[in-house]
């Protein structure tokens, strides 16, 4: 059972240049979410989805665009890449109201 | 604006010892508290939660206490051992909401 997958693992970016970060889940949850973590600093969501076709806006969410065509892939895009948006991207699921996200390895994004 | 705190960055302790890891938030209407643990190149682990609807909840070596009057929560680890060694970050969330605060973490390393 391979949980939450991210690829990839780094990304060295241009200023400027576009990105799409992969998220697959294989555990049929209906809520995925994606956040972002910078050094010293708590994850904050970016955006996040209830369901295939549905997806809204988390705090942080300007820079980014997301879709979710399918249960199990929530692709994170990055249009124009800013030094700002250097983290640790995670992505998460989870299956109902009361119950703990489950998180992927991240993928560490440097933009330069 | 930080509405999950862990104000102590770091926390070593003696293996066989309690850790206590502790967490303040500030907004009244989080009703459901959980307690990640994260480990270098790896995501967030659920460990433990509570609802607010509880003041204590227990799992092992690892218990969780919840003071709503003084928005403070605490994960207290006994005994601990080096493989509890990793961040630790604190969440919380109100009902029916799909977006997860963290705190900042707590890093914990258990000596030998």
């Amino acid at each position: 059972n391979a949980g939450v997958t991210q690829t990839p693992k780094f990304r060295i970016l241009k200023i400027g240049q576009s990105m799409t970060l992969q998220c697959t889940q294989d555990m049929n949850h209906n809520y995925m979410y994606w956040y972002r973590q910078d050094p010293g600093m708590g994850l904050k969501l970016i955006y996040y989805s209830v369901g295939a076709g549905i997806t809204d806006k988390g705090e942080v969410p300007n820079g980014y665009n997301v879709s979710r065509s399918t249960t199990e892939d929530f692709p994170l895009r990055l249009e124009l890449a800013a030094p700002s948006q250097t983290s640790v991207y995670f992505c998460a699921s989870r299956d109902g109201q009361a119950r703990p996200q489950h998180f992927g390895d991240g993928t560490r994004l440097s933009i330069l | 604006d930080q509405q999950v705190k862990q104000n102590s960055p770091s926390l070593s302790v003696q293996e066989g010892r309690i850790s206590i890891l502790n967490c303040d938030y500030t907004n009244s209407m989080f009703d459901y508290f959980l307690w990640y643990k994260k480990y270098p190149a790896e995501g967030p682990t659920f460990l433990i939660s509570i609802s607010s609807i509880k003041d204590k909840n227990e799992d092992g070596r690892f218990t969780v206490f919840l003071n709503k009057s003084a928005k403070h929560l605490s994960l207290h680890i006994v005994p601990s051992q080096p493989g509890d060694s990793a961040v630790y970050f604190c969440a919380a969330r109100e009902t029916g909401a799909n977006n997860l605060f963290f705190g900042t973490g707590t890093r914990l390393t258990v000596i030998p």
